[in-house]
Parts: structure tokens; sequence; C-alpha cells
């Protein structure tokens, strides 16, 4: 079974503000991927990033960094110097590569609020 | 733009009426998801489609049925809607099964 857990429920930072956003999974499969998406205002889900298991190699786009540690099953999202248009929700999301090729759906987590405010 | 489309955008119908949602994949992807976010449920997963044929199901009511036409574009079909199936539907496709998914902008349904 797959399984995201985004404990973090809603965040309120002041614009320019630093922001992490928590991320655990859980999986038995040896090979997965994970991604993180954003939900504006206006509803629709924008893809951020794609992880695979066997490249732990931190990322950074722009102000966006993800920090995927395997030793803690946690794929961390920083938003540097916060501005109020990243005000969104952030979802996690877990695919497992099965052995036969195929893999499982997409699973996400709870999502996370942020609020950032002029 | 993610190159999925879906229609229509808003919906809004009686209970224990029919709808049906219309998903276009971007060109080239043979895989289509339908996913459901309501606000107590977050996002769950209905059903996939791979060049035609069914995939894999989620959580999908009996209700609800699904299928992908053999020019990719796939429908879901709502029967006997309740007040409970106000959601907002997502379709997504994809290239294969472990990349991402590109999400279409929802339809939001509302049954009163």
């Amino acid at each position: 079974a797959q399984k995201v857990t985004q404990a973090q429920t809603e965040i309120s930072v002041v614009e320019k503000e630093d922001v992490t956003l928590d991320c655990v999974y859980e999986t038995r499969d040896t090979t997965y991927y994970l991604f993180w998406y954003k939900q504006p205002p206006s509803g629709e889900l924008v893809f951020l990033i794609r992880r695979n298991s066997f490249d732990e190699q931190n990322e950074i786009s722009g102000r966006y960094s993800w920090n995927f540690q395997k030793s803690t099953s946690s794929f961390n999202f920083t938003i540097t110097a916060s501005q109020v248009v990243d005000s969104a929700v952030y979802f996690c999301a877990l695919r497992a590569r099965l052995s036969s090729g195929s893999a499982r759906q997409l699973t996400f987590g709870s999502g996370t609020q942020l609020t950032v405010l002029p | 733009d993610s190159g999925v489309t879906q229609t229509p955008k808003h919906l809004i119908t009686a209970t224990g009426q029919r709808v049906t949602l219309r998903c276009s994949p971007r060109s080239g992807d043979l895989s289509v998801y339908w996913y459901q976010q309501s606000l107590d449920q977050g996002l769950q997963f209905l059903i996939q489609y791979y060049n035609g044929e069914e995939r894999a199901k989620g959580n999908i009511l009996e209700r609800f049925s699904a299928q992908q036409f053999p020019d990719l574009h796939s429908e879901l079909n709502l029967s006997s809607l309740e007040l409970g199936d106000s959601a907002l539907y997502f379709c997504a496709s994809s290239e294969q099964g472990n990349t991402e998914a590109f999400f279409g902008q929802g339809t939001r349904l509302t049954v009163v």
C-alpha cells in the first residue's frame, strides 16, 4: 500500500519569509516516484516536480527547492522568499513502480494550504 | 496549459440525474486517470485507462462508470446522483504509468 502524509494542514507566512512544506511517504516498493503539485485558488492542479527513488540529489528551481531523504522517507519542499502568488494548496504525491513494469496509481497527501500575507 | 482538456468546467444538476464528464488527454498520452476532489475526502483516485483498457480501479462507486475511446478521449458517467457527489472531478493523462500525470482544469459538479 502507498501512503502520503502532509501533517501541516495550513501554514501562514509573511511575504519574503522562507517556508518548508513537509511530506512523508510510505511504500513497500523499491522503485517509486515522488511528486509535488500546486493547486492555486483557480482550482487547477499544476505539476511542479518529479523525483525517482534512486536519485536523492536535491533540486533547486528558482525560489523552489526540494529535499529528498530516503532514510526518513521524506520529500520536503521549500519556497524561498515567498510571494503572495505562492498562496495555494500544495500536494505531495507518490507512485510506486511494480516489478512488472506497470505502476500503481498516483496517491496524494491531504495537501497543505499555504497563505502568504503581504 | 497542461494540454489536458475537460468539459464542461461547471455542471449543476439535480439529485437522481445522470451526467457525463469528458476528457481529452495530451497528445500522445495513452493513460487517462480520473480523480475526485471533495472537501472531506481530498483527492481520491477513481479509475485509470490505458489505451482503451481499464488498468486500475480505485474508490469508484458502482453508480459511476468510465470508458476510453479509440481516439483516447475518456468519459466519466455519474448516475443516480446524490448531494454527496458534489465535488471537483479531475482528469489526468500521462505517457507511461511511471511518469508524471498532467491534470485538466477539472469539472466542478454541484448536485442540488
